[in-house]
């Protein structure tokens, strides 16, 4: 998707075991997001963060923390991944005047 | 607590129909209400988006209608494609929020 990279495209790992996903943009969007898809679910809001070093929790914060060092990067850390947390993760950017416009093609994380 | 109800869960139209998918909210400080596509493999992406101060917008074959009195907003989908067969999602913020929050999906399926 233009304006956001998202690595690995697809991950397997095992329990207990640290993890850590990257989103960099090139439209220096303020705002960016991380989401977990699962069937049934939705897309549900795991943190965001609102500038450099600016971050917060979503819905589905438990288990997971986020870094954003430079505007272009993104990262989300699994700090001991659990079955649950196998899913699909989308990065987001979001403007005030392009709300949410630009999804990352997802990253496919695999917990056994 | 689901703050936007998306329906129905699966829907099946043949080439040419009309394809009609409903939203619900309850947070009557919403005001930006976007739709977004997602093929298999891809991410979410943006479709068309309204805001409270029109009842309806339309670009190309989609149009988004919107019952503020109702807290209701529908996607239509005019002279459905196969091409058009994918996943719909719903979804709704607030001005000043960072958060979007999505509706569950549609998997639209329009048959040749």
């Amino acid at each position: 998707d233009a304006g956001i990279t998202q690595s690995p495209r697809h991950k397997v790992t095992e329990t207990g075991t640290p993890v850590t996903l990257r989103c960099h943009q090139t439209e220096n969007h303020r705002y960016m997001y991380w989401y977990r898809q699962d069937p049934g679910h939705g897309l549900r809001l795991i943190h965001y963060s609102y500038g450099v070093k600016d971050t917060d929790k979503g819905e589905v914060s438990d288990g997971y923390s986020v870094s954003r060092s430079k505007t272009e990067d993104f990262l989300l850390t699994l700090e001991s991944a659990t079955s649950s947390q196998t899913s699909v993760y989308f990065c987001a950017i979001s403007a005030r005047d392009r709300p949410w416009d630009t999804f990352g093609s997802g990253t496919r994380l695999t917990v056994v | 607590q689901q703050q936007v109800k998306q329906s129905p869960q699966s829907l099946i139209v043949q080439k040419g129909g009309i394809s009609i998918i409903n939203c619900a909210y309850e947070n009557t400080a919403f005001d930006y209400f976007p739709w977004y596509q997602q093929f298999p493999g891809k991410g979410p992406a943006l479709l068309i988006a309204i805001r409270p101060d029109v009842s309806e917008k339309k670009e190309g074959r989609f149009t988004i209608s919107f019952n503020k009195s109702a807290k209701q907003f529908s996607l239509h989908i005019m002279d459905s494609q196969p091409g058009d067969s994918a996943t719909y999602f719903c979804a709704a913020s607030r001005s000043g929020s960072e958060k979007l929050v999505f509706g569950k999906g549609t998997k639209l399926t329009v048959n040749p």
